[in-house]
Formats: C-alpha cells, sequence, structure tokens
C-alpha cells in the first residue's frame, strides 16, 4: 500500500478556475512535503515546497500543510491550460538518511 | 546551469538481455536516486546513494544493481531484463542537506521485449 495517498486521481477544472490537490501520508518519520509537476513527456521540476504548519504561496499556487495529521494540499487559482500536467506530492522521509516517497499523482486538465 | 543527464533517452532490449542506464550530474551533488515510474504508480524508489561506493536499497530494489565509482556518475544495471521492467526510469541528485531540492533528469524509456 502507498504510504502517500493523493486526491482525486484526475481533475478537470475550467480556465480560469480554482484546482485543489491532495496529498496524506502515513508515515510518521515525514519531515516534509514537496510538490512536483510534470508535463507530459518530460521530467518531474520541483513546484513548492512547505517545512512547516500553515500556508505558503507564491504567486498562483498555496500550499498548505497539517503536519499532526500528515496532510498537505495544493491549491491553483486562475488556473491555465499551461498548468495541465500530473501533480506528485513527495514526502521527505527521514531515518537517518533522507528519502523520498512519492504519490501516484494527480492529473489535472485545465479547459478552455 | 545545474544539470542531470541520462543516456540513452531510448532504449529497446529483448527478454534476457543486460542493461546499462547512465545518469550524470555536474553539482557535486552526495545523493543520488534510481525511480521507475509507471502508470498510475507515481515514482517508485529503486535504489539511493550517498556518496561513492555508498549505496542502499530503495522500495524496489529487486532484479537492479547500481554502481557509483565517481561522486558524478551513477549508473543502473539490468542484469538479464524482464518483461515487467518495461518503464520510465529517471535519476535525480540532490546535495546532504535537509531542505534541498531534489533536480531530476530527462528519464530513459525502457521497453523489454
Amino acid at each position: 500500500q502507498q504510504k502517500v495517498q493523493q486526491s482525486p486521481e484526475s481533475l478537470i477544472v475550467p480556465e480560469g478556475g480554482m484546482a485543489s490537490l491532495n496529498c496524506t501520508s502515513s508515515d510518521r518519520n515525514v519531515d516534509y512535503f514537496w510538490w512536483y509537476r510534470q508535463h507530459s513527456g518530460k521530467s518531474p521540476k520541483m513546484l513548492m515546497s512547505i517545512f512547516s504548519n500553515g500556508e505558503k504561496e507564491e504567486g498562483r499556487f498555496t500550499v498548505h500543510l497539517n503536519k499532526a495529521s500528515l496532510h498537505t494540499s495544493l491549491h491553483i487559482r486562475d488556473s491555465q491550460p499551461s498548468d495541465s500536467a500530473l501533480y506528485l506530492c513527495a514526502a521527505l522521509i527521514y531515518t537517518g538518511n533522507y528519502k523520498y516517497v512519492f504519490g501516484a499523482g494527480t492529473r489535472l486538465k485545465v479547459i478552455a | 546551469d545545474m544539470k542531470v543527464t541520462q543516456m540513452p533517452r531510448y532504449l529497446i532490449k529483448r527478454m534476457g538481455e543486460n542493461v546499462l542506464l547512465e545518469c550524470g550530474q555536474d553539482m557535486s551533488h552526495e545523493t543520488m536516486y534510481w525511480y521507475r515510474q509507471d502508470p498510475g504508480l507515481g515514482l517508485q524508489l529503486i535504489y539511493i546513494s550517498y556518496d561513492v561506493d555508498s549505496n542502499s536499497e530503495g522500495d524496489i530494489p529487486k532484479g537492479y544493481r547500481v554502481s557509483r565509482k565517481k561522486r558524478e556518475h551513477f549508473s543502473l544495471i539490468l542484469d538479464s531484463a524482464k518483461t515487467n521492467q518495461t518503464s520510465v526510469y529517471f535519476c535525480a541528485s540532490r546535495t546532504g542537506g535537509r531542505y534541498a531540492e531534489q533536480f531530476f533528469g530527462p528519464g530513459t524509456r525502457l521497453t523489454v521485449l
């Protein structure tokens, strides 16, 4: 069973709309989370990271983290067709060394 | 410009053949990773290398081995490839710091017939 669960599996939003993606880990050794974006046929690129409880905003992207529940969410406002991609959540787990555990991803499609 | 390279980008092999995937980075990163990506499964960790000759199994190491003789170079070897090893393989690297970013290579699409 995957230790990092992402929901929904897929999401369609209209251009200009809000996309909300969720990620939860079942591993209590999680140190913090990363969000990656992967366009079709490309490699994952780091989008945002969040290290402490609360909210972090960068342009149209906002990330929330609740460490107690090991839950993070990514919100994209004013979604654009270029935001269409696979969004991967990664938990950084520290057990003496650092290891990333990835969720299966949320596939976002923004339609004009 | 920080960069992770992978060779080859595409590879077709027959079942039972040996496969060598190569990864390089020009950032002197200590830690390097090999992942595979299959539809619906995200990225699965195969091996981690913490530095030269310091390698550790990831979550799915069976059927794979690695070699790291230079800090900038990390190889993934499949001895006698199987059809279920058909996948896209990504290499990544990062420094050792707690908040360091992980950088990915462009990937190798491997097909085992």
